[in-house]
């Protein structure tokens, strides 16, 4: 059964990159078919889509976001990464990686808290 | 504003059945499969609806319908357990982008 597991630092400082990791266990990230996914959620807020990868390297943003955001995998290490630039108290969020189709998502992670602050 | 338009609350009693829906237009639900995903305090969502499937493990009294430009779930029997925060989503063609709707806050009475 596949898992997705986020990790990376919890505290950002404005101005800095934001960067997280996926981590794909119990299946292949390189199954053809699905799109490796980052999603956020504010607090007290809804759900926003960061943006996608195929597992050929194919990326897909969220328009609001494309400017500072990167997306990247890493298929000998299963894994799958977020970078996030210029972080300001806007990018305080729980982050959460998924697994998609493409218009859904099927398998989430646990998400983790990221706090942006000097 | 979402894309999508989903109800700020519904709220049902035990054993009752309740539609939750979800409304876009021609660019999203109109033309993609759609998502829904429960969310209990805050916790990670987890996917109740997988385009046309119900993924395992998920109790086969929920099911999913999509109309037009609405898509609805659907809740045969409601649970205590049922009560959290409902998301849908989909892909939308003019924003090039996954949307999701606003959520709904399920409450059992």
């Amino acid at each position: 059964q596949v898992q997705l597991r986020e990790s990376g630092p919890g505290l950002v400082k404005p101005s800095q990159t934001l960067s997280l990791t996926c981590t794909v266990s119990g299946g292949s990230i390189s199954s053809g078919g699905y799109y490796w996914t980052w999603i956020r959620q504010h607090p007290e807020k809804g759900l926003e889509w960061i943006g996608y990868i195929y597992y050929s390297g194919s990326t897909y943003y969220n328009p609001s976001l494309k400017s500072r955001v990167t997306i990247s995998v890493d298929t000998s290490k299963s894994h799958f990464s977020l970078r996030l630039s210029s972080v300001t108290a806007a990018d305080t969020a729980v982050y959460y990686c998924a697994r998609s189709d493409s218009s859904a998502f099927d398998i989430w992670g646990q998400g983790t808290v990221v706090t942006v602050s000097s | 504003q979402s894309a999508l338009t989903q109800e700020a609350s519904v709220s049902g009693t035990v054993g009752q059945k309740v539609t939750l829906s979800c409304t876009g237009n021609s660019n999203n639900i109109g033309s993609y499969a759609v998502g829904w995903y429960q969310q209990i305090s805050h916790g990670a969502p987890k996917t109740v609806m997988f385009g046309n499937s119900l993924p395992s493990g998920i109790p086969d009294r929920f099911s999913g319908s999509k109309s037009g430009t609405t898509a609805s779930l659907i809740i045969s029997g409601l649970q205590p357990e049922d009560e959290a925060d409902y998301y849908c989503s989909t892909w939308d063609y003019s924003l090039s982008a996954v949307v999701f709707g606003g959520g709904t806050k399920l409450t059992v009475l």
